[in-house]
C-alpha cells in the first residue's frame, strides 16, 4: 500500500537551517504536505505544494519536491527555538485521504 | 470563525463504557475526517465522511462508529471502550482548497 516515510529525530544548532526529509510512494498524489505540531496541541498547516511544482518558498521555509525520486523536504532556514516540534509529512491520494509519515521531532541545541 | 473545535479536551473512561466525541466545523466543508494519535505513529484514519449524511471506513475503524447528521458536525463514538483505544483524537475538515484543518484534540484514556 501507499507509504510515507520519515526520520524520526533531527537535531540542529540554533541559527542553522534545518532540513526535513520524506519520501512517499503514491505516484498519483496531488498534494504534498507539511503540519507542525507543538507539545501537546493540534497539527497546524504549515505549507502545501502541488505535485506539479518544484520548490514552493514561504519566508524562512522551502519545500523541494523531487517527484522522480518521490521525495520532499522542507527547509527551515535561520531555525529558533520556537521551531522545535514534530514535523509531519502527508500526502493527499486520489481520494482525498492523506497518508501519514510518522513524524520528525526537530530538537534545537542552544 | 472558530474554525474546527472539538469536546471534550480530555475524557477517561472505564472499559466497557461508551461515549461520544463531537467535532464541530464552522467553514461549511464538505468533508471530515477522525483521527487517532498514538506514540511514535502518524495519524491513522479511523472514519471520515464527503458529506452530510455519509460516511466511510478508514484504516482502523473497528471499535468506532461515526454519524454526520449534519453538514457541521461529525460525531464519533465508542460503544465499549477498551484500553487499545487510549489515544490523543483528532478531527478535521477540508473544504475546496484540499487542506485538512486540525482541531486542537481529545486525549482519551480508557483504564
Amino acid at each position: 500500500g501507499e507509504d510515507v516515510e520519515q526520520s524520526l529525530f533531527l537535531s540542529v544548532r540554533e541559527g542553522d537551517s534545518s532540513v526535513i526529509n520524506c519520501t512517499y510512494t503514491d505516484s498519483s498524489s496531488t498534494y504534498l504536505y507539511w503540519y507542525k505540531q507543538e507539545p501537546g496541541a493540534g497539527l497546524q498547516l504549515l505549507t502545501y505544494i502541488f505535485s506539479n511544482m518544484d520548490m514552493k518558498q514561504d519566508q524562512r521555509l522551502t519545500v523541494l519536491l523531487n517527484k522522480k525520486d518521490k521525495h520532499l523536504s522542507l527547509r527551515i532556514a535561520d531555525t529558533q527555538t520556537g521551531d522545535s516540534a514534530i514535523y509531519f509529512c502527508a500526502e493527499m491520494d486520489s481520494n482525498y485521504q492523506l497518508i501519514w509519515g510518522a513524524g520528525t521531532k526537530l530538537i534545537i541545541k542552544p | 470563525n472558530a474554525g474546527v473545535t472539538q469536546t471534550p479536551k480530555f475524557r477517561v473512561l472505564k472499559t466497557g463504557q461508551s461515549m461520544t466525541l463531537l467535532c464541530a466545523q464552522d467553514m461549511n466543508h464538505e468533508y471530515m475526517y477522525w483521527y487517532r494519535q498514538d506514540p511514535g505513529m502518524g495519524l491513522r484514519l479511523i472514519h471520515y465522511s464527503v458529506g452530510e449524511g455519509t460516511t466511510a471506513k478508514g484504516e482502523v475503524p473497528d471499535g468506532y462508529n461515526v454519524s454526520r447528521l449534519k453538514k457541521q458536525n461529525f460525531l464519533l463514538g465508542l460503544e465499549s471502550a477498551a484500553p487499545s483505544q487510549t489515544s490523543v483524537y483528532f478531527c478535521a475538515s477540508m473544504g475546496s482548497t484540499d487542506t485538512q484543518y486540525f482541531g486542537p484534540g481529545t486525549r482519551l484514556t480508557v483504564l
